[in-house]
């Protein structure tokens, strides 16, 4: 079962921009992580929030997490072309092992 | 340091064929994944390796798939025989270097892009 749902599906803005995508998940979690993929290769790991964490921040990238709403935001601040990519969140399937379930994931598209 | 491994990068076969995908992971990495992504979608676990032990292979289809870890490295998966809704990216991620850790991140290979025709 699909633990976490990205939202939008699709994104297009202009270099400049700030991207906001969000994340929502079905039980109860201790952590959630987003992660970064471009065309043609793996994923890259780009934050993890606890959660007894409400925001983090790395960088251009500010991840908030609402625990009683059970959904995250991933916000990409200035974006530039490099950030066109599909990025997504990564929940644990139970709070004791490592076994993540992955969103379909936000297709951002940075255009110049 | 060298990422995680994988090989060959893409691979074509005809149904009813098999194949086989090779994973070297990240040097001192005790747990390994293999994903299997479909086009549009998120990765979707189909074993997860605590060194040469696959403690979850609930999601692997074995009827078709088998897995090896063995000495705890280097791992294969096998495809046999291959149909055509096996036409996926597989992905061979790494972590847990200080042990295990609902908390670690992982690390992606580039992936192997298997297309059955």
């Amino acid at each position: 079962s699909q633990q976490g749902e990205e939202d939008p599906q699709a994104l297009s803005i202009q270099e400049g921009e700030n991207a906001t995508m969000n994340c929502s998940y079905k039980t109860s979690i201790n952590n959630l992580q987003w992660y970064r993929q471009n065309s043609g290769r793996g994923l890259v790991h780009l934050i993890l929030i606890r959660s007894n964490e409400r925001e983090k921040h790395s960088g251009r990238l500010r991840v908030t997490l609402d625990t009683s709403k059970k959904s995250s935001s991933l916000l990409i601040t200035a974006s530039r072309a490099a950030d066109t990519a599909s990025y997504f969140c990564a929940t644990p399937r139970d709070n004791y092992g490592q076994n993540f379930v992955f969103g379909p994931g936000t297709r951002l598209s940075v255009l110049p | 340091e060298a990422g995680v491994v994988q090989s060959p990068r893409y691979k074509i076969i005809e149904k009813k064929q098999p194949v086989a995908f090779w994973c070297n992971p990240i040097s001192g990495h005790n747990t390994l994944y293999w994903y299997r992504q479909n086009l549009g979608q998120g990765p979707e676990l189909l074993i997860r390796y605590e060194n040469e032990e696959a403690v979850d292979d609930s999601q692997l289809p074995k009827d078709r798939f088998s897995a090896e870890r063995l000495k705890g490295v280097d791992s294969t998966l096998k495809i046999q025989p291959a149909e055509l809704g096996d036409s996926a990216v597989y992905l061979c991620a790494s972590s847990s270097l200080w042990g295990a850790s609902p908390y670690n991140e992982q690390f992606f290979g580039p992936g192997t892009r298997l297309t059955v025709l």
